[in-house]
């Protein structure tokens, strides 16, 4: 199993729409999650944080599910400046120098 | 405040240059480390550095050097180009909380 794993999508959207990622994540001692949005030819960008409560920043809310080792990314009412990539990016707990592991991402496109 | 910046934005080498890829970071933080990214791959570590004079491998080390002699730099050095270091290099620093701050990136073409 892959340590983070995202479906690649392309999810294509209409304005408007709610749309919501997923990732897995192997190592369960794994403590600090992280969404991270890329711009096409960007640097990647810190969107949220996710706590074990779940938290929300405007039309984004990020929940994690220790249990089943996943977090989710939930867009709603999608704007035309949402079109990205998404990362999905978790911590390798137990290591000196504890290195953030980042998914492939996942692509979203927005339409109107 | 100009975060993480990297010098140059973009490099054309043949095989068997070397070069480096530099980067600062103005927030103080200790922790630095170099990704390259590719596409189908993701972000891949390269090396990282957890303070001043302190430095590591990580997934990819192979053909790189670095060095950390103040907590602002992180140089990444290419010894000697290969087509396959044809990539998106990004310079990142680490947050109190892990939160990780990239620079602009380093578009590298190895002919």
């Amino acid at each position: 199993r892959k340590e983070v794993e995202q479906d690649p999508g392309p999810f294509n959207v209409p304005e408007g729409a709610t749309v919501a990622f997923n990732c897995t994540y192997s190592n369960s001692a794994s403590q600090s999650f992280f969404w991270y949005r890329q711009d096409c030819r960007k640097e990647p960008k810190l969107l949220m944080s996710v706590y074990s409560s779940g938290n929300e920043d405007g039309r984004f809310t990020a929940q994690l599910n220790r249990a089943s080792q996943y977090i989710s990314l939930l867009i709603r009412d999608s704007k035309l400046s949402d079109s990205a990539t998404y990362l999905c990016v978790v911590n390798r707990a137990n290591q000196a120098g504890t290195a953030l592991i980042f998914g492939k991402g996942t692509t979203l496109s927005v339409s109107s | 405040n100009a975060g993480v910046t990297q010098t140059p934005k973009f490099q054309v080498l043949k095989t068997g240059q070397s070069m480096t890829l530099q980067c600062a970071q103005d927030m103080n933080h200790e922790y630095m480390s170099w990704y390259r990214q590719d596409p189908g791959m993701g972000l891949r570590l390269i090396h990282y550095s957890v303070g001043a004079g302190i430095t590591d491998q990580g997934e990819v080390p192979n053909g790189y050097n670095v060095s950390r002699s103040t907590t602002e730099d992180f140089p990444l050095r290419l010894l000697s180009a290969a087509p396959s270091q044809t990539s998106v290099y990004f310079c990142a620093s680490r947050g109190d909380y892990y939160e990780q701050y990239f620079g602009p990136g380093t578009r590298l073409t190895v002919t």
